[in-house]
């Protein structure tokens, strides 16, 4: 599976859009992108995922780059719940369904 | 439907103590799985079944054995604890009908102590 880099940490503010980058510049055609939440102590939430169409969500958008080097999720009106560890994961079908989940970017949404 | 449940929430055992986590889903998916959560490390998977009967190893078997004798139910054994083994732990499952790309469910998390 492709490696994924990811910031940190990411601050926004209560309302406002939280755009999360991710940077996938291995992934190759059959491989999608997932993205997961966890909120503290809880266990990881599914958001949504893609392969090279903009996909969107209750939850969420997902943003593809042409190239699918990378991708940005978003969440258009971040509230204090989305407060939580993202992970951008990809994978393909042919590593059935194991989720390889890196460090993540933790998003502080501040009132 | 309560999802995936886990038991116990926490736990605390001795070095060399044995115990199994609990791992339950009332949505008849067939593919369960465990992860074990450490600081810094993300989730990495310990390991999987896609049915009743089927098991397999992922990234960090060693010192875990599981069993699915059913389709609800996914029991992760400790043979012998270890302070390694001090973690978070997740099971999770997801239906295999429909495509690999389905969303993963997951837990709510034991937190195990070895001393």
């Amino acid at each position: 599976d492709a490696k994924t880099t990811q910031p940190p940490s990411m601050d926004c503010a209560e309302g406002r859009a939280a755009n999360l980058p991710c940077n996938h510049s291995t992934i190759s055609g059959n491989e999608y992108v997932y993205w997961y939440r966890q909120i503290h102590s809880q266990g990881p939430q599914y958001i949504i995922h893609g392969l090279k169409n903009n996909e969107t969500n209750e939850m969420a958008s997902l943003i593809i780059t042409e190239d699918r080097k990378s991708s940005t999720l978003i969440l258009p009106h971040a509230t204090l719940r989305d407060t939580a560890v993202y992970y951008c994961i990809v994978r393909s079908q042919t590593s059935g369904s194991r989720l390889t989940f890196g460090e993540g970017t933790q998003l502080t949404v501040n009132p | 439907n309560a999802g995936v449940t886990q038991t116990p929430k926490f736990q605390v055992l001795k070095t060399g103590q044995s115990m199994t986590l609990q791992c339950a889903q009332d949505m008849n998916h067939e593919y369960m799985s465990w992860y074990r959560q450490d600081p810094g490390m993300g989730l990495r998977l310990i390991h999987y079944s896609v049915g009743a009967g089927i098991t397999d190893q992922g990234e960090v078997p060693n010192g875990y054995n599981v069993s699915r004798s059913t389709t609800e139910d996914f029991p992760l054994r400790l043979l012998s604890a270890a302070p390694s083994q001090t973690s978070v732990y997740f099971c999770a499952s997801r239906p295999l009908s429909g495509g690999f790309y389905n969303e993963q469910f997951f837990g709510p998390g034991t937190r195990l102590t070895v001393l």
